[in-house]
């Protein structure tokens, strides 16, 4: 079994569409969750980063953690087609270590 | 503050031969990792470096190797180059302070014939 497990996609959804983008993982002790996204040929750059159970909110995204199920989410509000990017969950291991999910392929098409 | 840069940003190479990859980071941060991302198995965790020492190491074969120089600029090397290795390899850096986010470079892609 992975450590994490993230469904490939691709998604894709209509401008103004509620996006909702998952993650499960194994090890109970993770604590510290991230959501990338990365366009093509681009590096990942950060978009949540969110400590144990709970939900976070920035603008259009919310990520949200629970525990207790070992599963992350994140989602967007009024998708645009600026969001278009493939979008990575990673956890932290350590302070210098993510294991990152295979990423979802999201499509907003106007 | 300008971001973290690699170099070069495109190479091809034959089997069997070497290659070197070079990341500055941020200024200021001193911890730098390096992943390989690919189609099948995503981002994985190659290796990573803080004050020029390597402290943790992803399960890479020891073809795979880096160092860390005295301003925080990394490399990273690869030997006897197989058609597996063709991949994204992307650096990321942050401060090694403790807690805190990793902020990645545009990546080096890496073909191998």
């Amino acid at each position: 079994q992975k450590e994490v497990e993230q469904d490939p996609g691709p998604l894709s959804v209509p401008e103004g569409a509620i996006v909702s983008l998952n993650c499960t993982y194994s090890n109970s002790a993770f604590q510290y969750f991230m959501w990338y996204r990365q366009y093509s040929r681009k590096g990942p750059e950060l978009l949540m980063y969110t400590y144990s159970s709970g939900n976070k909110e920035d603008g259009r995204f919310t990520a949200q953690v629970d525990k207790s199920s070992k599963y992350i989410s994140l989602f967007i509000r009024d998708s645009q087609p600026s969001d278009s990017a493939t979008y990575l969950c990673a956890i932290e291991e350590n302070t210098d270590k993510l294991i990152f999910g295979t990423g979802t392929r999201l499509q907003v098409f106007p | 503050k300008a971001g973290v840069t690699q170099t070069p940003r495109y190479l091809i190479k034959t089997r069997g031969q070497q290659v070197t990859l070079s990341c500055s980071p941020i200024s200021g941060h001193r911890s730098v990792s390096w992943y390989q991302q690919t189609p099948g198995q995503g981002l994985q965790f190659l290796f990573e470096y803080f004050s020029e020492t390597q402290r943790n190491k992803g399960n890479f074969p020891g073809r795979f190797s880096g160092r860390q120089f005295s301003n925080s600029r990394s490399e990273m090397n690869v030997s006897t180059l197989e058609l597996g290795d063709s991949a994204l390899y992307l650096c990321a850096s942050m401060s090694g302070g403790g807690q805190e986010t990793q902020y990645f470079g545009p990546g080096t892609r890496l073909l191998v014939l």
